[in-house]
């Protein structure tokens, strides 16, 4: 069974510039959310989504948005992109309800913003 | 929000030491309790998620108990391995959706 695919694994931006990640689920995962990892914050949860609909929300700016396909397959888009958006985004596929179901996480994205 | 905490930041153990750590989270509004496993250039692993107080889980070596009422879990690492060596991450979900992590406790075991 293929696991959960994060797709660029590297990139670097300028700031003000925009980017999307793409993160394609375990097959029959249909819950996908996303997560910043910076050296000083930790793994911060941005948000859920669920067939098609955002879920559930951490607390991070509306630069930071996200959407899900028909196939469970989602993207997370950063727009004006800053200094402090360099991180290591890391989106997981879920069977269960939100919460309480076991988490697998992708290899994630590293992205550089210059 | 949530604030969660894990201690200790780091420990260093060697080989056949057994181990605990500690993840503190505000008891109310709880959810659910989530450990994970972190080691260096892979992903997060999952190891239990746990919602009723009292609730024990053993995976192999690896053993935890949670507190909902005082608000606390522990993770136990029973004779520790050099495989052992890794980052192991809590994270409570409030009733709201929201997903709090921890920032871990860095586990090296020497051989």
């Amino acid at each position: 069974k293929a696991g959960v695919t994060q797709t660029p694994r590297y990139l670097i931006k300028t700031r003000g510039q925009q980017v999307t990640l793409s993160c394609s689920p375990i097959s029959g995962h249909r819950s996908v959310s996303w997560y910043q990892q910076t050296p000083g914050q930790g793994l911060q949860f941005l948000f859920e989504y669920f067939s098609e609909t955002q879920r559930n929300k951490g607390n991070f700016p509306g630069r930071f948005s996200g959407r899900q396909f028909s196939n469970s397959r989602s993207e997370m888009n950063v727009s004006t992109l800053e200094l402090g958006d360099s991180a290591l985004y890391l989106c997981a596929s879920s069977l269960g309800q939100w919460g309480t179901g076991e988490l697998f996480f992708g290899e994630g994205s590293r992205l550089t913003v210059l | 929000i949530l604030n969660v905490e894990q201690s200790p930041q780091s420990l260093h153990v060697q080989e056949g030491d057994s181990t605990n750590f500690t993840c503190s989270f505000p008891s109310s509004n709880f959810y659910a309790l989530h450990w994970y496993r972190w080691e260096t250039a892979k992903s997060p692993e999952a190891l239990f998620v746990m919602t009723l107080n009292g609730d024990e889980k053993k995976k192999g070596r690896i053993s935890a108990t949670l507190n909902t009422k005082e608000g606390y879990s522990y993770l136990y690492i029973k004779g520790s391995q050099p495989e052992d060596s890794a980052t192991y991450l809590c994270a409570s979900t409030e009733s709201q959706g929201n997903l709090i992590f921890g920032k871990g406790t860095k586990l090296s075991v020497k051989p």
